[in-house]
């Protein structure tokens, strides 16, 4: 069973179209949901990291939630620039040094 | 900005032959990572090191798959006889402190296996 899982797989918004994309997560305890974009080819590049539930975090079009079960990645008044695919990833192991879990990502394509 | 920067972008390899990875982390982190993401799939771990050692290692990173911090600076992940499968996207990444702290992904090196 995934631990992390993202819908929808894909979402296609006009410019300006606001939205939200979605991260269920099934570890207990959770240390904390990182939330990353990734361009074709690249790497994925740090958006936000949130640590308890009822925080959100901000960043241009970009607010992250986090509740007890799930994350959610709002995107307002969206651009082209903003097309990429938004990685949801969660700390594997409930103590000490950890990798992450990714889930398979969201591919957002913003057209003019 | 501080970023993780991996060399070469792109490696093309005969099938049976080594590779070596190489990344320069943050300079002021101490948890090192190799991620890889099979082309459409999801990013997978490979490895975690510190204090010159393997702290975590998953089912990916059998016997072919080494890593070495060879100096102050530099991590390498080293696959020793490239199977067509190893073909894919290898992203390095450090943090700080580890705790769940947050990862920071260099560029990636695109690896294919003919």
């Amino acid at each position: 069973e995934d631990q992390v899982t993202q819908s929808p797989e894909a979402l296609r918004l006009q410019e300006g179209e606001s939205s939200s994309l979605n991260c269920s997560y099934t570890v207990s305890g959770l240390r904390g949901l990182f939330w990353y974009r990734q361009d074709p080819g690249k790497g994925p590049e740090f958006l936000f990291t949130l640590y308890s539930a009822g925080e959100e975090k901000e960043k241009e079009r970009l607010k992250a939630t986090l509740t007890k079960k799930e994350s959610f990645l709002h995107i307002t008044a969206p651009k082209p620039e903003d097309s990429a695919t938004y990685l949801c990833a969660v700390p594997q192991f409930l103590s000490g040094n950890t990798p992450l879990v990714f889930g398979k990502g969201t591919r957002l394509s913003v057209i003019a | 900005e501080p970023e993780v920067t991996q060399t070469p972008s792109h490696q093309v390899t005969q099938m049976g032959q080594e590779v070596i990875l190489r990344c320069v982390p943050i300079s002021n982190h101490l948890y090192f990572y190799w991620y890889r993401q099979i082309l459409g799939q999801k990013v997978e771990f490979l490895v975690s090191f510190y204090n010159n050692e393997i702290s975590e290692k998953s089912e990916i990173f059998d016997d072919q798959f080494s890593v070495e911090r060879p100096d102050g600076s530099n991590f390498t992940l080293k696959i020793r006889s490239t199977k067509l499968e190893d073909s894919a996207m290898y992203f390095c990444a450090s943090d700080w402190q580890g705790e769940a702290d947050t990862q920071y992904f260099g560029p990636g090196t695109r690896l294919t296996v003919l």
